[in-house]
């Protein structure tokens, strides 16, 4: 079975503070997805990665970064926490085109 | 325990009963659709797929059906178990252009009265 490991299942931060989510695939995929989820707001992706060091914006962006330095491992970074970035955090991984996404179960991040 | 989705269309089904799940996707050019379960404090979890050159799929107690016409997807759950109540979400790859970027429903909650 597919593993999607996120390093922490619950985050407590200050605003202005920089927030490192990390999330590892133990399945050789090569494309990796961070997503929130909001209630009412459903899923929606912020970054995703094709392969190692490759990065593209997902739907909401602003105010995140990621880094893929490894092909297991992409990290979520954000630059300067805010308390509208409070939320639940999940992060996918796939092997190919058409096929499942997997996902870890999630990181609950409350920015105060 | 934690929300998924504060004001999701919700299905209450007796123990036993089926159920259906409906979804309406939005991209006629879609040609890969997944169905998840999420349950609470959890990821979502992979339940099955289909492709467009089909129009019905079985698993183990679901089947999933495709109606390329009228762009809605559904998911039929067999002998619907308590272990079944979760957050229903379908999801569609929308930009092939764009590797395996999905696009989710907003999701429908099952809950499984005994």
């Amino acid at each position: 079975d597919v593993k999607v490991t996120q390093s922490s299942r619950y985050l407590v931060k200050r605003t202005g503070e920089k927030v490192f989510l990390e999330c590892v695939q133990d399945m050789d995929h090569e494309n990796m997805f961070w997503y929130r989820q909001d209630p009412g707001l459903g899923l929606r992706l912020i970054y995703f990665s094709y392969d190692v060091k490759m990065k593209e914006k997902g739907d909401i962006p602003e105010g995140y970064s990621v880094s893929r330095e490894k092909k297991e491992r992409f990290s979520l970074i954000l630059e300067s926490a805010s308390t509208n970035q409070t939320s639940m955090y999940l992060c996918a991984s796939t092997y190919r085109v058409n096929q499942p996404q997997h996902f870890g179960d999630g990181t609950r991040l409350s920015i105060l | 325990g934690e929300s998924v989705g504060l004001h999701l269309p919700t299905l209450s089904v007796q123990e036993g009963d089926n159920s259906i799940i409906n979804c309406a996707y939005s991209n006629s050019a879609s040609d890969y659709f997944i169905w998840y379960k999420q349950e609470s404090g959890k990821g979502p979890q992979f339940i099955i797929d289909i492709r467009s050159n089909m129009d019905k799929r079985q698993g183990q107690r679901v089947t999933v059906l495709l109606n390329k016409t009228v762009k809605h997807l559904s998911l039929q759950i067999a002998a619907t178990q308590p272990g079944d109540s979760a957050v229903y979400f379908c999801a569609e790859n929308i930009d092939k252009a764009a590797g395996n970027k999905l696009t989710f429903g907003g999701g429908t909650r099952v809950l499984v009265k005994p």
